[in-house]
């Protein structure tokens, strides 16, 4: 399936690196969002972007940026990372129509911080 | 945003019904329920959603009781490729958040 893409699909960084994850879905929707998923446990909701509006920042730190230029890119921009935030991030899409509820996940980019 | 409780585990045989239930007791009146399955390093794939009553698509089937306090996953028949994790989520606008899930094995 390829509506959600994500680049790079893995990525080893060192904690004085600055990097950044591309996330690009052809579905025309217009909401747009980032999870992080460690290890064993769930995802947790990074950004919300709606009409290319951030609407959700859940106390994520700022070492973590995201930037949506248009409905269709998302990017989450990566510096001074530590290594517990090593974990596979995932981007996803959603069309908001009331009684639609079904957001479409892109592969993910495995990180390795080392 | 409703707390959701789900078994963390199941272990079913191949070509058995499996009936997934999850809690979700301080569910808001205008929140869907939204069921997603997820394979190990890939992201999470909807499943099936619905309000009340009985939902039935192509993969699966919920069951939402009138109080809405649960809502149970049915998935007839499964085989070796349903081994997934199944998370349900009470979704109102744009908030997704997923729990720990329920952790489907499915045996030989």
């Amino acid at each position: 399936e390829t509506g959600v893409t994500q680049t790079p699909r893995h990525l080893v960084m060192g904690m004085t690196n600055k990097k950044s994850l591309k996330c690009e879905q052809h579905l025309g929707h217009n909401a747009m969002y980032w999870y992080k998923q460690s290890a064993k446990k769930p995802l947790e909701l990074m950004f919300v972007y709606s009409l290319e509006e951030r609407v959700e920042n859940n106390s994520v730190p700022s070492r973590f940026s995201p930037e949506c230029p248009n409905s269709s890119h998302l990017f989450l921009h990566l510096h001074t990372l530590q290594p517990e935030d090593s974990a596979l991030y995932l981007c996803a899409s959603s069309q908001f129509v009331a009684g639609t509820y079904e957001q479409y996940f892109g592969p993910g980019t495995r990180l390795t911080v080392t | 945003l409703a707390k959701t409780t789900q078994p963390i585990s199941m272990d079913s045989y191949e070509g058995q019904e499996v009936n997934i239930t999850c809690s979700h007791n301080n569910i808001a009146t205008n929140d869907y329920i939204t069921w997603y399955q997820q394979f190990p390093s890939q992201g999470p794939r909807f499943i099936i959603q619905g309000y009340k009553t009985k939902v039935t698509n192509e993969v699966a089937s919920l069951f939402i009781p009138a109080d809405r306090k649960s809502s149970t996953l049915s998935l007839p028949r499964v085989s070796l490729s349903d081994t997934a994790v199944y998370y349900c989520l009470p979704y109102t606008g744009n908030q997704f958040y997923f729990g720990t899930g329920t952790s489907l094995t499915v045996i030989p």
